[in-house]
């Protein structure tokens, strides 16, 4: 069975702080790794999808990078509008068809403070 | 502007009543789900259609029922069935990708249901 663990639950940061989050899992033939920020009361907003390890793709202050059991969503000096709920997400090889089987890990908690 | 739009953003219920979450998407995209998002928790798939007509079920799929009479639509009803039915529930959709290529779903706004 596929898991993903995201750590910490919950990030505190001051504006500018540098910091990463991480998501380890297990997955039996990774086919993709997504990342997702959600906002309180809305649906999860698509950010990066990472399919082989080494891979890295940056979005502004994001950068998330992929090896074979983690990856890491690094922020670069974030700032207030940055707070939200990282979600990670991975889709293994299964036998026949398997779109939108994501394992989701529980998310981390991001805080920025100005 | 294409996207997905659930609706109501907000949902009371008594229980024992069944409810209809209704979710709607003018993407285009063949596959559609359903998920459910608890506190600490991550999200689990309820159901997901490829294409119109047929849907299977998914990981929690116990008291809930789906349809797919229309590309554009795939409404969830909740049934009294479902022991712990207040939860956050979002609608997702995305293309299927040539010979099982992976790609990203793009989610609703979410429908909050509160059953009491």
């Amino acid at each position: 069975e596929d898991q993903v663990t995201q750590s910490p639950e919950a990030l505190r940061l001051q504006e500018g702080e540098s910091s990463s989050l991480n998501c380890s899992y297990t997955v039996s033939g990774l086919r993709g790794l997504f990342w997702y920020r959600q906002d309180p009361g809305k649906g999860p907003e698509f950010l990066f999808t990472l399919y082989s390890a080494g891979e890295e793709k940056e979005k502004e202050r994001l950068k998330a990078t992929l090896t074979k059991k983690e990856s890491f969503l690094h922020i670069t000096a974030p700032k207030p509008e940055d707070s939200a709920t990282y979600l990670c997400a991975v889709i293994g090889l299964v036998g026949g068809t398997s779109y939108g089987k994501l394992t989701f890990g529980q998310g981390t908690i991001l805080t920025v403070h100005p | 502007d294409g996207g997905i739009t659930q609706s109501p953003k907000y949902l009371f219920r008594k229980e024992g009543q069944n409810v209809t979450l209704s979710c709607e998407q003018n993407l285009n995209h063949d596959a559609m789900y359903w998920y459910r998002q608890d506190p600490g928790q991550g999200l689990r798939l309820i159901y997901y259609s490829q294409i119109v007509n047929d849907f299977q079920k998914g990981d929690i799929a116990e008291g809930y029922s789906v349809s797919r009479e229309k590309k554009e639509s795939f409404p969830l009803t909740v049934t009294s069935a479902q022991k712990n039915p207040t939860a956050f529930y979002l609608c997702a959709s995305s293309i299927v990708g040539p010979r099982g290529g992976v790609s990203p779903l793009h989610f609703g706004n979410g429908t909050r249901l509160t059953v009491t």
